[in-house]
């Protein structure tokens, strides 16, 4: 079971590039989301997706874009990169709209260390 | 606004010793989520309490909920250095379509010989 995959697994980027960060899960899960992990501050929630067609904003959306045309993917964009922008991002989803569902608690992906100088 | 803290931020505990970690949440919900992250890694879920007064049992981690104190434990018994990582606590934050979880800071736990 690959479950969720993220890619790349590490990234370097300049000030000011943009590059998308993928995720794709198969296990036909509704809601995805994206984290960032920065010491001391646990994970913060970027954006959410419900479903194809329907995204939100998290706590810190600024910087970043989503789209969820399928089910299996939720990318997240970097428009312009920042060095406020190192960190560690994690995608995450679940089996129904809701990420606190009784029965299926957040599945994790492995992480994207990105680096932005 | 759903605040998550988590405390201690760092404990550092010998082998065989019992403690425990609190998460305190500031507004009512009815389930919490416990998660482990070994260092480089992603995380995992441990447990899902769901209703007040619930307790959750895995080997020798045990963990809690009293939604009237806004409070979850986490509780090590006889700690072995295995369980050395990080744990978090995450509380949902509802909205009119669906929740949110926000996540505590995590407590990063080293268990010394």
């Amino acid at each position: 079971n690959a479950g969720v995959t993220q890619t790349p697994k590490f990234q370097v980027l300049k000030t000011g590039q943009s590059m998308t960060l993928q995720c794709a899960q198969d296990m036909n899960h509704e809601y995805m989301s994206w984290y960032r992990q920065d010491p001391g501050m646990g994970l913060r929630l970027i954006h959410y997706s419900v479903g194809a067609g329907i995204t939100d904003q998290g706590e810190v959306p600024n910087g970043y874009n989503v789209s969820r045309s399928t089910t299996e993917d939720f990318p997240l964009r970097l428009l312009s990169a920042a060095p406020s922008q190192t960190s560690v991002y994690f995608c995450a989803s679940s089996s129904t709209r809701d990420a606190s569902s009784y029965n299926s608690p957040l599945h994790f992906g492995n992480g994207t260390r990105l680096t932005v100088t | 606004e759903l605040k998550v803290e988590q405390n201690p931020l760092f404990l550092s505990m010998q082998e065989g010793k019992n403690y425990t970690i609190y998460c305190n949440y500031s507004t009512t919900s009815d389930r919490l989520y416990w998660y482990r992250q070994d260092p480089g890694k992603s995380l995992e879920s441990l447990f899902v309490l769901l209703s007040n007064g619930a307790v959750k049992q895995e080997g020798r981690l045990m963990a809690s909920l009293d939604t009237k104190a806004r409070l979850s434990t986490l509780h090590i018994t006889a700690a072995v250095h295995d369980l050395s990582a990080t744990y978090f606590c995450a509380a949902p934050a509802y909205t009119g379509t669906a929740s949110k979880l926000t996540f505590g800071t995590g407590t990063r736990l080293q268990v010394t010989l």
